[in-house]
């Protein structure tokens, strides 16, 4: 099993581009999240997808948004990028158990 | 929003030596969790529990759930250079529609001398 996959590891943006990052998982989870990461601040919510055809708002929603296209895919649209959404994007997985399961990552730079 | 107390916010120590760390909170948790975060990698699942009063153990690493169920503890052993990196505790809380979200500590960055 690969686990939690995400695509691209790293991104160069220009302010107001556009771009999906992609979340795949092949663990049959129910759940799915995405997370920012940024220094000082922690693990901060953005989206989540209780179950395939659900998505509902985290702690830092603005300038986002996704799509649970399958019960394996999980994307998060940036539809006009800021430097403010220069950070390090997480996804995550989750069983019906409470432990939740990382990707490694993709380092988004915004100029 | 809401966070997990966990400490210490940093620690540095000798090769060898053993290293403990806490989490508490003012409110009930059913289970607790450890991650380790490597740099440039994602947070790694250390160590899931499930009840109060639970001790359990990875390799060199155990953690206890506390029997008040408002903290929890993580202890490493014999430490050696690849622990090296950050340790969270979280504890899952779900929202009205039964959707699980996870409330984290600000994490204790690990450091050893060699």
């Amino acid at each position: 099993n690969a686990g939690v996959t995400q695509t691209p590891k790293f991104q160069v943006l220009k302010t107001g581009q556009s771009m999906t990052l992609q979340c795949a998982q092949d663990m049959n989870h129910n759940s799915m999240y995405w997370y920012r990461q940024d220094p000082g601040m922690g693990l901060r919510l953005i989206y989540y997808s209780a179950s395939e055809g659900t998505t509902d708002k985290g702690e830092v929603p603005n300038g986002y948004n996704v799509s649970r296209l399958n019960k394996r895919e999980f994307s998060l649209r940036l539809e006009s990028a800021a430097p403010s959404q220069t950070s390090v994007y997480f996804c995550a997985s989750s069983p019906i158990r409470d432990e939740q399961y990382f990707g490694p990552g993709t380092r988004l730079t915004v100029t | 929003g809401q966070q997990l107390n966990q400490s210490p916010q940093s620690m540095f120590i000798q090769e060898g030596e053993d290293v403990s760390m806490n989490c508490t909170s003012s409110s009930i948790f059913n289970t607790w969790l450890w991650y380790k975060q490597d740099p440039g990698e994602g947070p790694v699942l250390l160590i899931a529990l499930y009840k109060a009063g639970e001790l359990t153990s990875n390799g060199r690493l155990t953690a206890q759930f506390g029997i008040t169920r408002k903290d929890s503890f993580l202890n490493i052993s014999a430490s050696i250079p690849s622990d090296v990196g950050i340790y969270f505790c979280a504890g899952p809380r779900r929202d009205f529609q039964g959707a699980q979200k996870l409330v984290f500590g600000q994490g204790t960055r690990l450091t050893i001398n060699p």
